[in-house]
């Protein structure tokens, strides 16, 4: 079975700092994989996805994720964080050939002026 | 990507009393789905629907208590029946295009 684990459940970091928000997971076959955020009183909006191909996906606001096959992890990244940027960050995987993701926990992402 | 909007965006309803959410789609899409988002949680998927066959629900969801419809292949429909305060949370649908799901902006329910 698939599971996802988002370890830190808060993360403050100061505005300008670089950040990484990591997730794990587990599975025996092929996944997608997706980092999405939740802004307060929103719903998610989809930040960055990797089906196939380069393992460095980049996605919108200048955050990154590295696919990382081996450690099966996917680590969210953003070099220089804004107070804009603070939200609910959700990682979630996908089976391929599938429709069914499990979502993390959720990290809550906390930037401080 | 496809745009999605849900009415109601929030509602109180007293307990005992029942809901329908709405997910409208701005494109076709073949699957929809509805997902729970308690307080403080993370999502927990509670049906797919499909156009044109009954919807699947997953593990701890009946379709007694979350009646879905889907009419067409741009709208959807979950009703909340019967609810109590447990029920209080974010109903979030979502649709799949290209292997990705995108969501809706949530209704957000307080039960009383």
């Amino acid at each position: 079975a698939q599971s996802v684990t988002q370890l830190d459940s808060q993360v403050p970091v100061f505005e300008e700092a670089p950040v990484e928000l990591r997730c794990n997971y587990s599975s025996s076959v092929s996944v997608y994989l997706f980092w999405y955020v939740q802004y307060p009183n929103q719903g998610l909006q989809l930040l960055l996805k990797y089906l196939s191909g380069s393992t460095l996906v980049k996605g919108i606001n200048g955050f990154e994720a590295e696919f990382n096959k081996s450690q099966t992890s996917f680590h969210l990244r953003k070099p220089s964080v804004h107070i804009s940027d603070t939200a609910e960050y959700f990682c979630a995987v996908g089976k391929k050939g599938t429709y069914k993701y499990i979502f993390g926990t959720g990290t809550r992402l906390k930037v401080l002026a | 990507s496809a745009v999605i909007s849900q009415k109601p965006s929030r509602d109180i309803c007293q307990r005992g009393t029942s809901l329908t959410i709405q997910c409208q789609v701005d494109s076709q899409v073949t699957m929809m789905f509805w997902y729970r988002q308690q307080p403080g949680q993370s999502l927990t998927l509670i049906a797919t629907a499909n156009q044109g066959s009954e919807a699947t629900y997953e593990s701890g969801f009946v379709i007694d208590k979350f009646p879905i419809s889907r009419p067409n292949l741009t709208f959807s429909t979950l009703t909340v029946s019967n609810m109590s305060p447990e029920d209080s949370s974010i109903y979030l649908c979502s649709v799949e295009q290209g292997e990705t799901q995108y969501f809706g902006p949530g209704t957000r329910l307080l039960v009383l």
